[in-house]
């Protein structure tokens, strides 16, 4: 069945370093994969997207790569800030449908 | 536009109850979501709508749970009877086509006492 696989759960860095999330996937039919961020009491809110046809996107400090071949894709955050504390999930489309599989979450805190 | 609304915020009932949860989606956007999130299973698809059509209901827990979208800008989620496990977080988000950003609700706290 679809799944989605997300490491670390929890990733602990000092402001200013780099963080990396990593997801795999298991439909070699998925096409896009979004990254969402969620604060406390929020709902998911997209921060980036990636569809199968590229391999690297950047957005100011995030970037996301994805390896088709592996079926695997990271999220990249750069010189984070303490606002960058949250729980992300990464996603990826089931087969050609409308349908997301998320991973489980990574929670992320910045310590300044 | 408000974003996707979500009402209540807040719902606490006692097992047995049907409980009713509601969504307005951004409007002009065509599929509309409902999820579930809990600690154990995480982010959860239930249902999802295109033009106020379900789509695919595959991962509706079981017959308790039912999903109706009578007109474009409301839909509702519905638990009779509820049971204390169905407690979580439940959220409606929107989007304007496939592989499209989704757009959530603050979605709804359901406790099931």
């Amino acid at each position: 069945g679809e799944n989605v696989e997300q490491h670390p759960s929890t990733l602990s860095v000092q402001e200013g370093d780099s963080a990396v999330i990593k997801c795999t996937y298991s439909d070699s039919a998925s096409n896009y994969f979004p990254w969402y961020k969620q604060e406390l009491g929020k709902g998911p809110q997209l921060i980036i997207d990636i569809r199968s046809n590229v391999g690297e996107k950047k957005d100011q400090r995030i970037a996301v790569t994805l390896n088709k071949t592996a079926k695997h894709f990271s999220l990249h955050i750069t010189e984070t800030q303490p606002e960058d504390s949250a729980v992300y999930f990464c996603a990826a489309s089931f087969r050609n449908t409308g349908k997301l599989i998320f991973g489980q979450g990574t929670t992320l805190q910045v310590k300044p | 536009d408000a974003g996707v609304i979500q009402s209540p915020r807040h719902e606490v009932t006692e097992m047995g109850q049907e409980v009713t949860l509601r969504c307005k989606p951004i409007s002009g956007h065509d599929y509309l979501f409902w999820y579930r999130q809990t600690m154990m299973r995480g982010l959860e698809l239930l249902i999802y709508f295109n033009n106020n059509v379900p789509i695919d209901d595959s991962g509706m827990p079981e017959d308790r749970f039912s999903a109706k979208m009578p007109n474009a800008s409301f839909s509702t989620l519905k638990i009779q009877p509820s049971e204390p496990r169905d407690s979580a977080v439940y959220f409606c988000a929107s989007a304007t086509t496939f592989y499209n950003e989704q757009f959530f609700g603050p979605g709804t706290r359901l406790t099931v006492l």
